[in-house]
């Protein structure tokens, strides 16, 4: 069954601490996004990678980190920099980076308690 | 500096109706167009790409036209259910290769 998985569902952090979104994909797909989604706000860009190793900073990059060690895995790290983390994250993965069709995983709601 | 944007923001329709939904960008260089639906809380589905050589895509039900002269596209949904409540999300690829959404619009469906 082909597609990304996101985990967890729903994350509490407490200021000050660092946390990390899992983002998982079986579809062979080389590039791999992450955005972030407000009420009555498009989704904004966060980071992407077009290839395994390597890693582009998106629209709203501060307080944020990514690693893409794998083709499957592009975890991203929510640091206490981040000033106003409570939102909801999404993951999505396309075959290259160019006008490709971007298929998204279910998201992680991220509440700062 | 690319931007979308998607009017009505909210639309209520009876059971049946068809209706169609709009997005409009600012910047004609973009090398598609993609919908999206919703769910609350849910991650995106992607519903149709049209590739900016293309005029219309059709889906089912779904239809989805692009003037990219104008800066334009529809989304048409013909007999509308219940089921197709949801929101619904256009954005762009353009020059930088990322996607710009839109804000969106939440479709409701009354039986």
């Amino acid at each position: 069954d082909g597609g990304i998985t996101q985990s967890p569902k729903y994350l509490f952090r407490k200021e000050g601490q660092n946390v990390t979104l899992s983002c998982e994909q079986n579809l062979n797909h080389d590039a791999m996004y992450w955005y972030r989604q407000d009420p009555g706000q498009g989704l904004r860009l966060i980071y992407y990678s077009q290839i395994v190793n390597d890693f582009q900073k998106g629209d709203i990059a501060e307080g944020y980190s990514v690693s893409r060690e794998k083709k499957e895995s592009f975890p991203l790290t929510v640091t206490s920099a981040q000033k106003n983390p409570t939102a909801f994250y999404l993951c999505a993965s396309s075959i290259g980076d160019r006008g490709n069709e971007q298929f998204f995983g279910p998201g992680t709601r991220l509440t700062v308690l | 500096k690319q931007e979308v944007t998607q009017i009505p923001a909210a639309l209520s329709v009876p059971e049946g109706e068809n209706l169609v939904l709009n997005c409009s960008f600012t910047d004609s260089a973009i090398y598609n167009l993609q919908w999206f639906r919703q769910d609350p809380g849910k991650g995106l589905t992607s519903l149709l790409l049209i590739q900016s050589s293309q005029r219309e895509q059709t889906s089912g039900r779904l239809n989805a036209s692009l003037d990219k002269s104008s800066g334009r596209s529809t989304l048409y949904i013909a007999a509308s259910q219940p089921g197709d409540s949801a929101t619904y999300l256009c954005a762009v690829t353009g020059a930088t290769n990322k996607l710009i959404f839109g804000t969106g619009t939440l479709l409701a469906v009354q039986p």
